[in-house]
This record gives structure tokens, C-alpha cells and sequence, in this order.
């Protein structure tokens, strides 16, 4: 089985730009996360979606929004970009609730 | 609320020897279940190992195995035969409502050649 795809690898945007993350998850598993990683606040949860509805937001702000889609892909959004926003971000598949997550590369967002 | 614990922001081994990473963890819940992750230098994280909470048998993957004690809601991770891959970050993880991961802070492991 294919592993959780993530697209871009790699970002460079300017402060004010909005970006878009993609995420493929594993086939079959309905239920798709999204995690900040920076070495000051460690790994952050977002949000996660399971079948187009997003089922849990972690504590950012409306900037960060996501959407899933019926083939359970998901992109997350980021708008107005600013500084504090350069990080790693990973996507995570899941068959559901409680299962163990697996994980995608990652992309690495760097705003200047 | 849910918090996870990790105490040992880094840690060495030689080869070939025995480490433990310690966690620790609170939870109002009675069933719940536990992972370690390691994200090497690549950066991917990987699953190492789960526990189900309301299993009282410690989890093994290999040469990995936990120490689950539920009462003291305490998960360490035990790497037997450390190898020159293990090195990495380590993290441990609670699952809770809608599949919300909460991660320790990880603790760095390098293994010594």
C-alpha cells in the first residue's frame, strides 16, 4: 500500500501570501489530521477530518482552515501568512478514531 | 484535560546496549490507547509501538517494548540492541476526542557507534 503523500515538499512564501498544502492519505483510511511542528511549540494539532467533515479544530487561528474531499484527499489553507507561520507541517491518515496515525513527509513552509 | 510527559530532553547509548525513554501522561479516560513515534533526521514520523490501555500485557514490536503502568500512567519505551538507525526523536502520544493526537516534547536519542 502506498504511504500519505504530501505536496508541496517544500515552500517559500512571502508574508501576506496564502498557501495551499495537499495530503493523500493511505487508501481506505477515512480519517485525515493535520499537525504544526516547530521546535518552539513542538507538534500542534490543527484539525482533522473524517469523511468531508472536519471532526475536531486544535487552538489556531480562522487563518488555518482545511477541507476533505469525497476521496478523502484533504489540502489545508493557510491565509495572510506571517512569520511565526515557517514550519513543518505533517498530514496524518487513519482508518478512525483511536487508531494509530501515519504519517506523510511533511512540507516545509519558510515565510520571509 | 490530556497532558503527555517527557522528562528527558536528550539522551546517548552505545551500541548494542539497552535505553529506556520515559513518559508520562494524564487522562480522564479509562480506555484509551498509547504510541511512540520516532522522527529520525528525515524528518517522517514513524510509528514504533502501541498500547491499549486496557490490555495489562506490555507491548513488544522487536526489539522495542514498553513499560505500561496504567495506575501511575506511566509509558516508557525500551530499545534493546540500540542501532546506529534508532537515532532520532522520540515522541510519545495520546490519542482523544476526534482523533486529536497529543505529543510529548520528544527526547532527542543518539546512539553512540
Amino acid at each position: 500500500k502506498a504511504g500519505v503523500t504530501q505536496t508541496p515538499r517544500y515552500l517559500i512564501k512571502t508574508r501576506g501570501q496564502q498557501v495551499t498544502l495537499s495530503c493523500s492519505p493511505i487508501s481506505g483510511h477515512r480519517s485525515v489530521s493535520w499537525y504544526q511542528q516547530t521546535p518552539g511549540q513542538g507538534l500542534q494539532f490543527l484539525f482533522e477530518y473524517f469523511s468531508e467533515t472536519q471532526r475536531n479544530k486544535g487552538n489556531f487561528p480562522g487563518r488555518f482552515s482545511g477541507r476533505q474531499f469525497s476521496n478523502s484527499r484533504s489540502e489545508m489553507n493557510v491565509s495572510t501568512l506571517e512569520l511565526g507561520d515557517s514550519a513543518l507541517y505533517l498530514c496524518a491518515s487513519s482508518l478512525n478514531f483511536r487508531y494509530e496515525q501515519y504519517f506523510g513527509p511533511g512540507t516545509r513552509l519558510t515565510v520571509t | 484535560a490530556q497532558t503527555v510527559t517527557q522528562s528527558q530532553p536528550e539522551m546517548s547509548v552505545q551500541e548494542a546496549e539497552t535505553v529506556t525513554l520515559s513518559c508520562t501522561y494524564d487522562t480522564s479516560e479509562n480506555n484509551y490507547y498509547l504510541f511512540w513515534y520516532k522522527q529520525p533526521p528525515s524528518r517522517q514520523m514513524i510509528l514504533v509501538i502501541r498500547q491499549e490501555a486496557y490490555k495489562q500485557q506490555n507491548a513488544t514490536e522487536n526489539r522495542f517494548s514498553v513499560n505500561f503502568q496504567k495506575a501511575a500512567k506511566s509509558f516508557s519505551l525500551k530499545i534493546s540492541d540500540s542501532q546506529l538507525g534508532d537515532t532520532a526523536m522520540y515522541f510519545c502520544a495520546l490519542p482523544h476526542t476526534g482523533n486529536q493526537f497529543y505529543f510529548g516534547t520528544g527526547t532527542s536519542l543518539t546512539v553512540i557507534p
